[in-house]
């Protein structure tokens, strides 16, 4: 079964960009019919959907944003990554990979074990 | 954006109890509507999709019903391992979005 695994560093400097990848093991992500998503919770808050990427490339991020975001593939290695610019304290917060069927409906499953990323000087 | 409504925010219920949460979409989304569940420190765990369909593994005492704009999901017999906090999840347009979660805590 598809298993996906969340790397990257666990502080990040105010100002400073974050950076994170998803491996993905178990299936290709280039095996097409799903979205490669990010998702965010906020300590003892809600889930925050980021965005997606298509193995093709094709991408949709969400406006909270503000264009922050960029999420890349690299379909050699089986990952997708996330980078988030100008963090603030306010980026501090669990981040999840997850993978959504893209048809019929787009439903996340599965999901990675989550990474904590708080962003202090 | 779609606004995903929760309620109520928490409950306290004993095992053995019927357990319904529900779930309101600012604007109809058809069947559209995803149910998570989340325990401590893990990940979301993928329950009811397109309203009613129980996600391979699941126990079939959780059940979804809805459409529109107003969806519930059920534990017909709340078990131990089911004490954990319930999320919606409206794919209907982007930006996909996610109900601020309901609590389930033990009595």
């Amino acid at each position: 079964q598809v298993q996906l695994q969340e790397s990257g560093p666990g502080l990040v400097k105010p100002s400073q960009t974050l950076s994170l990848t998803c491996t993905v093991s178990g299936g290709s992500i280039s095996s097409g019919g799903y979205y490669w998503s990010w998702i965010r919770q906020h300590p003892g808050k809600g889930l925050e959907w980021i965005g997606y990427i298509h193995y093709s490339g094709s991408t949709y991020y969400n406006p909270s944003l503000k264009s922050r975001a960029i999420i890349s593939v690299d379909t050699s290695r089986n990952q997708f990554s996330l980078k988030l610019r100008s963090v603030t304290a306010a980026d501090t917060a669990v981040f999840y990979c997850a993978r959504a069927a893209m048809t019929p409906d787009n439903w996340f499953d599965p999901w990675g074990q989550g990474t904590l990323v708080t962003v202090s000087s | 954006d779609i606004q995903m409504t929760q309620s109520p925010s928490s409950l306290s219920a004993s095992v053995g109890d019927r357990v319904t949460i529900t779930c309101r979409a600012s604007q109809t989304i058809s069947t559209h509507l995803h149910w998570y569940q989340q325990k401590p420190g893990k990940a979301p765990k993928l329950l009811i999709y397109d309203a009613s369909s129980l996600q391979s593994g699941v126990p079939s005492r959780f059940s979804g019903s809805g459409s529109g704009t107003d969806f519930t999901l059920t534990i017909s017999s709340l078990q131990p391992e089911d004490f954990a906090t319930y999320y919606c999840q409206q794919s209907y347009n982007t930006p996909w979005t996610f109900g601020q979660g309901t609590k389930v805590e033990i009595k």
